[in-house]
């Protein structure tokens, strides 16, 4: 079976920084580009960034562009998620998903780690 | 990036169906067969519902549906069950190369 688990979550101070993990099991990790979507409390969700297979390229929200970094790592079945300058609307659960084909619809999903920027 | 526009609430007894319309531009919904459809409970990740306009994955009851005209997609759901009772979102590609949700839509069962 498929999953996915994040990691990295936490309270930090805005301006800080912070980096998420995923790591993915039950499927072969680098045949698939995989993505990082948000969810601030109450809200819907949003898209964050997406890194394709191979990290060919990788793509991003305007509201993050310039302060996260995704990058992968094929030999540890991982994705990660480098955020910097952290403000207060960056609160949210953060999710990784796995991107299930050319529609870039997200078939599997991580069960989500919660980020609190706050001073 | 502005977000697909859904309804923000939609309602319906047991056994009736429900449509949930995304409406975006020909930049995105209207461009590309790429849009998907996601439910999610309180608290938990959002599943997949719904993929590239009308296909469902492998598990997903048939009771769901969707289709395309023009900008606007549709989530259909057929024979209302309390399970169903959740969130949904919309989802499609942007030409310029970035993803966009829709706002989300809270479905009742009556």
């Amino acid at each position: 079976e498929a999953q996915l688990v994040e990691s990295g979550g936490g309270l930090v101070q805005p301006g800080g920084s912070l980096r998420l993990s995923c790591v993915a099991s039950g499927f072969t990790f680098s045949r698939y580009s995989m993505k990082w979507v948000r969810q601030a409390p109450g809200k819907g969700l949003e898209w964050v960034s997406h890194i394709h297979i191979g990290s060919s390229s990788m793509l991003y929200a305007d509201s993050v562009e310039g302060r996260f970094t995704i990058s992968r790592d094929d030999a540890e079945n991982s994705v990660y998620l480098q955020m910097n300058r952290l403000r207060d609307d960056d609160t949210a659960v953060y999710y990784c998903a796995r991107d299930g084909g050319a529609g870039g619809s997200m078939d599997v999903w991580g069960q989500g780690t919660t980020v609190i920027v706050s001073s | 990036q502005s977000a697909l526009t859904q309804p923000a609430s939609v309602s319906g007894s047991p056994g009736q169906s429900i449509t949930i319309s995304c409406t975006g531009t020909s930049s995105d919904v209207g461009g590309y067969d790429f849009v998907s459809w996601y439910q999610q409970y309180p608290g938990k990740a959002p599943k997949l519902m719904i993929y590239d306009v009308r296909n469902r994955p492998s598990g997903v009851p048939d009771r769901f549906s969707g289709t395309k005209s023009g900008n606007t997609a549709s989530l259909t759901i057929s024979g209302l069950q309390a399970e169903d009772e959740a969130d949904y979102y919309c989802y499609s590609y942007r030409n310029t190369n970035t993803l966009v949700f829709g706002g989300g839509t809270k479905l009742t069962v009556l």
